[in-house]
């Protein structure tokens, strides 16, 4: 049982380039989450699933896209990469009733 | 849109003294409230759950109540250790989304 397993834990990308954070659970969770954490600003809600093939927007989802075709695994795509998006992403999951787990993130630099 | 709130934002207390963390939240409608903890440059670590009908949850030397009706809830840590040296982060949960506190960091003395 590994959890929440994000991967990359770094990655290095160019203005404009795009790219995909992987994110996979093994706890059979209805729930998945993105959150980026940025000083001062806290833990904020990028996009989140209720299900495979149901998706939703969170608190700040612009340049970010999202799918969930199977339970396990909930890819998070960045589209066109921007400065803005340097920041500390993590996945988390629970099944409803229970509390959140969370991965242990991936450190992006967009430079 | 939930508004959570952790007070105090740092705090450094000598070992053995006992902590206490607060958190608070503006809409009582919750689901759960989640306590974490976060070392620094680390993932979130799960410390406790309490769900929306409990009024107090506990594992070890740690303790977390909850008051829905007046929108609190606090994290009694006992014999600090300095291995507590942490940021400790409050959620409420609801349904989907998790709402959090700014978190309070509390070094601990040896």
């Amino acid at each position: 049982n590994a959890g929440v397993t994000q991967t990359p834990k770094f990655q290095v990308l160019k203005t404009g380039q795009s790219m995909t954070l992987q994110c996979a659970q093994d706890m059979n969770h209805e729930y998945m989450s993105w959150y980026r954490q940025d000083p001062g600003m806290g833990l904020r809600l990028i996009h989140y699933s209720v299900g495979a093939g149901i998706t939703d927007q969170g608190e700040v989802p612009n340049g970010y896209n999202v799918s969930r075709s199977t339970t396990e695994d909930f890819p998070l795509r960045l589209l066109s990469a921007a400065p803005s998006q340097t920041s500390v992403y993590f996945c988390a999951s629970r099944v409803r009733g229970d509390g959140y787990t969370f991965g242990s993130g991936t450190r992006l630099t967009v430079v | 849109k939930q508004e959570v709130t952790q007070i105090p934002a740092a705090l450094s207390v000598p070992e053995g003294e006992n902590l206490v963390l607060n958190c608070s939240f503006t809409d009582s409608a919750i689901y759960n409230l989640q306590w974490f903890r976060q070392d620094p440059g680390k993932g979130l670590t799960s410390l406790l759950l309490i769900q929306s009908s409990q009024r107090e949850q506990t594992s070890g030397r740690l303790n977390a109540s909850l008051d829905k009706s007046s929108g609190r809830s606090t994290l009694y840590i006992a014999a600090s250790q300095p291995g507590d040296s942490a940021t400790y982060l409050c959620a409420v949960i609801d349904d989907y989304k998790l709402s959090f506190g700014a978190g309070t960091t509390v070094t601990v003395r040896a």
